[in-house]
């Protein structure tokens, strides 16, 4: 079965510095994965995604995220972080059926000035 | 530029009464998902329609029905409404393909008393 693990609730980070939001994974086959940004009392936002080649995916507003397959991660990752990152973020995996997305619990990001 | 879109976005039901949320995506996408989302647990798929006139249940179905209308609509129907559905619902909606992301609509905030 297909599942994410987002291990911290909660990440604290001051303005400015690098950010790193952990996300791993455990899926049958090849994986398909994927980062999504929500923001209060809205929907999610797509932010990247891991289907082959690079392992390191780049992706909307400065985020970047590095595939590990070894290590089964893929943490969504800001070299310098903003006081509009604060959100809630999602990772999630594709069932291998194509359909079914199966996401994590999210991680609440603080960013503060 | 619509993308999906959700109806209503606030119902308060008392226990026991019956409603539909409606869902409409103006992207031709062929998948389609209604999730809820509940604090601590992030998104749980509930029903998901891979093609007009196909439906499928995901981690939480019970208590709810759906119905594919067409390709653009998607409604998720609770017969008999319980506090334990109290949540946010998102539907959202995918075009077929392996690479592609789910879009997500605004939310539809329930409370159930």
């Amino acid at each position: 079965a297909q599942s994410v693990a987002q291990p911290e609730d909660q990440v604290n980070v001051a303005e400015g510095n690098p950010l790193t939001v952990k996300c791993t994974y455990s899926v049958s086959g090849n994986p398909y994965l994927f980062w999504y940004v929500q923001y209060p009392n809205r929907g999610l936002q797509f932010l990247l995604k891991y289907i082959t080649g690079d392992n390191l995916v780049k992706g909307s507003y400065g985020f970047e995220a590095e595939f590990n397959k070894s290590q089964t991660s893929f943490h969504l990752k800001k070299p310098s972080a903003l006081v509009s990152d604060s959100a809630l973020y999602f990772c999630a995996v594709r069932d291998d059926n194509f359909n079914k997305f199966y996401f994590g619990s999210g991680t609440k990001l603080n960013v503060k000035p | 530029n619509a993308g999906v879109t959700q109806t209503p976005k606030f119902q308060v039901l008392k226990t026991g009464q019956s409603m539909t949320l409606q869902c409409a995506q103006d992207m031709n996408h062929n998948s389609m998902y209604w999730y809820r989302q509940d604090p601590g647990m992030g998104l749980r798929l509930i029903y998901y329609s891979a093609s007009e006139g196909t439906t499928d249940k995901g981690e939480v179905p019970n208590g709810y029905n759906v119905s594919r209308l067409n390709k653009r609509e998607f409604s998720l129907r609770l017969e008999s409404a319980a506090p334990s559905q109290t949540s946010v619902y998102f539907c959202a909606s995918r075009r077929q393909g392996s690479g592609n992301t789910i879009y997500f609509g605004e939310g539809s905030w329930l409370t159930v008393v």
